[in-house]
């Protein structure tokens, strides 16, 4: 069975300064990790996705990730928040069934508080 | 291009009433997910389709939920009997194909109130 663990339901940084959110997951196969984010009232927008391939992946609006396999994390990182970085984040975990499909599973997500 | 929608956005049932909700995912996404998202929640997986077949409904919470995709394109969730901690967020998400390193295109959600 696979498992995401966001490790802070809440984070809170000053603008300017770095930003990183933990996530650590469990997964029996080679998964496939992904962030999302959820801005108050929106849909959930992709940030960026790990599948396998260079495990420091670049994402949009200056995120960006590392895939640790040893340390089964992948946590999301930004060398200055911005006030609109504010929003609720969302670790995910993708991978193949014994059937053959995809199974997805939702960290509960951390709250970041972007302070002026 | 248009990307995920669903109808309505919001929904008021009384306890005890049925309720459909209606998901039109990406043309030609093969993927169809329902999550569920409690206040202060994250996404919890309901259910999954690939093309019309049901491949998981391991998520739904009881009996009272059923979702359908009989002609691989639109999707309904439907909850009978609705309670008052059915109340939620109903996200829909699609995908273009049935392998995990793709991702998902998620709807704006149909928030469910049950009064």
């Amino acid at each position: 069975a696979q498992s995401v663990t966001q490790l802070d339901s809440h984070v809170s940084v000053s603008e300017g300064t770095p930003v990183l959110l933990r996530c650590n997951y469990s997964s029996s196969y080679s998964p496939s990790l992904f962030w999302y984010v959820q801005h108050p009232n929106k849909g959930l927008q992709l940030l960026l996705k790990y599948t396998s391939a260079a495990t420091l992946v670049k994402g949009i609006n200056g995120f960006e990730a590392e895939f640790k396999k040893s340390e089964t994390s992948f946590h999301l990182t930004k060398p200055s928040a911005h006030m609109s970085d504010a929003a609720e984040y969302f670790c995910v975990v993708s991978d193949l069934t014994s059937g053959g499909y995809q199974k997805v599973t939702f960290g509960t997500g951390t709250k970041l508080q972007v302070i002026p | 291009g248009a990307g995920v929608s669903q109808s309505p956005r919001y929904k008021v049932a009384k306890r005890g009433q049925d309720v459909a909700l209606r998901c039109d995912p990406i043309s030609g996404h093969v993927s169809l997910f329902w999550y569920q998202q409690a206040l202060g929640q994250g996404p919890e997986f309901l259910t999954y389709f690939q093309n019309e077949a049901q491949l998981d409904k391991s998520g739904l919470p009881s009996d009272r939920f059923f979702a359908e995709r009989p002609e691989g394109s639109v999707s309904t969730l439907k909850i009978q009997r609705t309670q008052q901690e059915d109340s939620a967020v109903y996200l829909c998400a699609s995908g273009p194909v049935g392998v995990p390193s793709y991702e998902q295109y998620f709807g704006p959600g149909t928030r469910l109130t049950v009064t």
